[in-house]
């Protein structure tokens, strides 16, 4: 059965760092793209990062790109989301989420999601 | 980037009503757009992928169609297990979008 399980949220202080990962079973996950969405309380849906199954390709909202990198360990089939410079907008539940296959990127299992809360 | 525009944003519906959710894209995305379901405190789950391939395990109660920018998301008949929020998302560009979301209530 597919799987996909995140860890690493907690409480930061704006301008900090938190590293999520995402460990992955039940399917060969280096062939699949995968993404990181987040949802802030109460608020909708916001696409934050995608990488390409080698890892070799990654993608960024404008609003996280150059404070969150994400990567991936295809040998220990775990997906990362580095954040950076944390601000208060980043509070959210963190999905991670398998990319459907060649031509079908849409999000189709999801993790049950880690929670960011960034105050002082 | 390209903006989805969900309607309604709620909805309140009977037990065995015919539902319909509309999502407009602000460009061209051809068929690439997805719904999902959310459930309170549950991750989203995947209704329809390619606007009007039903995903896998998924009720033919729901269905999916578009005309141009313009894409519908249908329940034939709403079961009270149909409650919870439902999203748009396309994946013709980056960056991917949802729509707000709409939530749909059984009275």
């Amino acid at each position: 059965e597919l799987h996909l399980l995140e860890s690493g949220g907690g409480l930061v202080q704006p301008g900090g760092s938190l590293r999520l990962s995402c460990a992955a079973s039940g399917f060969t996950f280096s062939i699949y793209a995968m993404s990181w969405v987040r949802q802030a309380p109460g608020k909708g849906l916001e696409w934050v990062s995608a990488i390409s199954g080698s890892g070799g390709s990654t993608y960024y909202a404008d609003s996280v790109r150059g404070r969150f990198t994400i990567s991936r360990d295809n040998s220990n089939n775990t997906l990362y989301l580095q954040m950076d410079r944390l601000r208060g907008e980043d509070t959210a539940v963190y999905y991670c989420a398998k990319l459907g296959g060649t031509a079908q990127l849409y999000f189709d299992h999801w993790g049950q999601g880690t929670l960011l809360t960034v105050s002082s | 980037d390209t903006q989805m525009t969900q309607s309604p944003s709620t909805l309140s519906a009977s037990v065995g009503d015919r539902v319909t959710i509309t999502c407009r894209a602000s460009q061209s995305i051809n068929s690439w757009l997805a719904w999902y379901q959310q459930k309170a405190g549950k991750a989203p789950q995947p209704l329809m992928y390619k606007a009007s391939n039903l995903e896998s395990g998924v009720s033919s109660r729901f269905s999916g169609s578009r005309s141009g920018t313009e894409f519908t998301l249908t329940i034939s008949s709403l079961q009270p297990d149909d409650s919870g929020t439902y999203y748009c998302q396309q994946y013709n560009t980056y960056p991917w979008t949802f729509g707000q979301g709409t939530k749909v209530e059984i009275k």
